[in-house]
């Protein structure tokens, strides 16, 4: 199983991003997924979910109305529309399946700076 | 939506033991039975060590355990080793597809 994210790197404040996460070794299609950031030198926090069709999504309070978590399950990706980009975003962005209320699969990460 | 409360820190010997509290709410961890607990080495990505409060995934050591009691739940390393020194973070279910994870603690192995 591999998840590997791309689309990381420096943003003004106020400015968008989007991030993917590729995934093979695993039927992807089956499984929900969900994005989690760590802010340097701080703890992990859930970012947002989406459901295995993609037609379900939910979000953390502090992404809401400025995030939007997607799939291609034709693609095997997992994509993370980031807009309204803000200095406190800045983070590591992982991408993990969710299997039965755990994440158990993780990406390596991808940094995403949002200095001007 | 506030972060779980673990110790910033704990500390233990080789071969002592460390345990590791993580403290939410009625809403989540003392409603739900799906606490997970990940290790995290500095620069690299979690790994999934507890879930499900008490199971243990394929390969790691029966050494780690975990418990939980009302709104708290533990992690508890035994006869601690070196590789031992990593981030250890707590993860528990709040409902509606949302999850909450707690502030993370740096475990030391003296």
């Amino acid at each position: 199983v591999q998840l590997v994210e791309s689309g990381g790197g420096l943003v003004q404040p106020g400015g968008s991003l989007r991030l993917t996460c590729a995934v093979s070794g695993l039927t992807f299609s089956d499984y929900p997924m969900t994005w989690v950031r760590q802010p340097p030198g701080k703890g992990l926090e859930w970012v947002a979910h989406i459901s295995p069709p993609g037609s379900h999504t939910d979000y953390s309070d502090s992404v809401k109305g400025r995030f939007t978590i997607s799939r291609d399950n034709a693609k095997r990706s997992l994509y993370l529309q980031m807009n309204s980009l803000r200095a406190d975003d800045t983070a590591v962005y992982y991408c993990a399946r969710d299997y039965d209320y755990v994440c158990d699969y993780w990406g390596q990460g991808t940094l995403v700076t949002v200095s001007s | 939506q506030s972060a779980l409360t673990q110790p910033p820190s704990a500390s233990g010997s080789p071969g002592q033991s460390v345990t590791i509290s993580c403290t939410g709410t009625r809403s989540d961890v003392g409603k739900y039975n799906y606490v997970s607990w990940y290790q995290q080495y500095p620069g690299k990505a979690p790994k999934l060590m507890i879930y499900e409060v008490t199971k243990r995934p394929s390969g790691v050591p029966d050494r780690f355990s975990g418990s939980k009691s009302g709104n708290t739940a533990s992690l508890t390393v035994s006869g601690l080793q070196a590789e031992d020194e990593a981030d250890y973070h707590c993860n528990s279910y709040a409902g509606g597809n949302t999850y909450l994870f707690g502030t993370g603690t740096k475990v030391t192995v003296l």
